[in-house]
């Protein structure tokens, strides 16, 4: 069965850091990947996503997220955090046939001024 | 990106009525709607996936009785929690997707908040 682990309730960076919210995954066979963010009361955003192609994948609001199938990991960066970048943060794998999403506990990012 | 719609927003309901939220597709039609549901500071937990025409299948441990899905057009999707309870009270969030497989990008609503008291 598919999964994924976000091993960070929370993560606290400074205003202009750089961030990494962490995710792996375990599946079985070719890992479709995901991030979403959401802000309080509203739905999920998409940010990016890994299906294939390059291991590097950018997405919006200057986020960008690495794959690496050794480590299973798909971890979320971004070279210089915002204030407004604050909000939780959802790592997902889709399953094999490409059906449903099933997503990570969450990571709690809180950016200070 | 596509804009996937709720309504309503937030609902207050009195124990033992019935709450119907509709999930819309405002520029593509949507062939799949998956309903979730969120609890506070957790994660997104599907309940159910539904297609168009045909009846939703439910995620193990989800009432079908309770939580009747339907499906009805390529647009819309209806979720109705029947003889609500304040356990029910939830963060339920819908999604829509023109296909299956992973290229098919899932859209998110905005979500509803139902507090039932």
């Amino acid at each position: 069965a598919q999964s994924v682990a976000q091993p960070e309730d929370q993560v606290n960076v400074a205003e202009g850091n750089p961030l990494t919210v962490k995710c792996t995954y375990s599946v079985s066979g070719n890992p479709y990947l995901f991030w979403y963010v959401q802000y309080p009361n509203r739905g999920l955003q998409f940010l990016l996503k890994y299906i294939t192609g390059d291991n590097l994948v950018k997405g919006s609001y200057g986020f960008e997220a690495e794959f690496n199938k050794s480590q299973t990991s798909f971890h979320l960066k971004k070279p210089s955090a915002l204030v407004s970048d604050s909000a939780l943060y959802f790592c997902a794998v889709r399953d094999t046939g490409g059906f449903k999403t099933i997503f990570g506990a969450g990571t709690r990012l809180f950016v200070k001024a | 990106g596509a804009v996937v719609s709720q309504h309503p927003s937030r609902v207050i309901c009195k124990s033992g009525t019935s709450v119907k939220i509709e999930c819309r597709s405002l520029d593509f039609q949507a062939t799949t709607m998956f309903w979730y549901r969120q609890f506070p500071k957790q994660s997104l937990m599907l309940m159910a996936t539904s297609n168009e025409g045909s009846k939703a299948t439910y995620e193990q441990g989800v009432e079908k009785d309770k939580f009747l899905i339907n499906h009805a057009s390529l647009t819309l999707s209806t979720l109705t929690v029947t003889s609500a309870h304040p356990e029910d009270s939830s963060f339920y969030i819908c999604s829509a997707s023109a296909g299956r497989g992973p290229y098919n990008e899932q859209f998110f609503g905005p979500g509803t908040r139902l507090t039932v008291l």
